[in-house]
């Protein structure tokens, strides 16, 4: 069957040490893959989007990794700050069905000062 | 850029009365907008594809006579939850595209009394 998976337990994580997400899927192809940061009662805010040709991409603080033999996508954030705190998702399209996405079931992120 | 707005962000009703969502993008023309809800502690659901001037494509599960979904322009969408029940109490989320990239609006909170 077709799955997303994020980890589920929240991540606890010192300021200013790196924070490293998780997003493995299973019997999909995606072209693409995209995180999201949630606060709570809020939309989803996009971060980054990965295409299936491209390893690694950057913004600030932010880095993702795409990796399709192991079929996961890492979410880094570096030097983290308590503003950090959310909960991250990751999507996935599910290829020629619209620019639909898939939702993982996002991990809670807490960075203490 | 790429903001998308949602109203009302709250709405408390009746059961058995109907609700409208409107999901605008307020800084670009999109052509697909998807509506999803989420319960708590858990991800988004996707509920419909929207496309500008069609019907809207409605995900396995979910009952197209109940949420009634009209794309009339590039910038509007609206989601009617009809004849609401407790059941329908969610917190609904629309998201419009910009090329593959979706951006979402801020979420209503629906309380069905």
């Amino acid at each position: 069957s077709q799955k997303i998976e994020q980890n589920s337990e929240a991540l606890n994580i010192q300021e200013g040490k790196t924070a490293t997400l998780t997003c493995n899927y299973t019997n999909y192809s995606p072209a693409y893959l995209q995180w999201y940061r949630q606060d709570p009662g809020r939309g989803p805010v996009f971060l980054l989007l990965i295409r299936e040709n491209e390893k690694e991409k950057r913004k600030e603080r932010l880095k993702v990794t795409f990796d399709t033999t192991l079929k996961q996508s890492l979410f880094h954030i570096t030097a983290s700050q308590p503003a950090d705190s959310a909960t991250y998702l990751c999507a996935l399209d599910p290829r020629n069905q619209g620019g639909k996405l898939i939702f993982g079931q996002g991990t809670e992120l807490s960075v203490k000062p | 850029g790429a903001v998308v707005s949602q109203h009302p962000s709250r709405v408390i009703c009746k059961s058995g009365t109907s609700v409208k969502i409107e999901c605008r993008s307020l800084d670009f023309q999109a052509t697909t907008m998807f509506w999803y809800r989420q319960f708590p502690k858990q991800s988004l659901m996707l509920m419909a594809t929207s496309n500008e001037g069609s019907k809207a494509t409605y995900e396995q599960g979910v009952e197209k006579d109940k949420f009634l979904i009209n794309h009339a322009s590039l910038t509007l969408s609206t989601l009617t939850v009809t004849s609401a029940h407790p059941e329908d109490s969610s917190f609904y989320i629309c998201s419009a595209s910009l090329q593959v990239e979706q951006y979402f609006g801020p979420g209503t909170r629906l309380t069905v009394t």
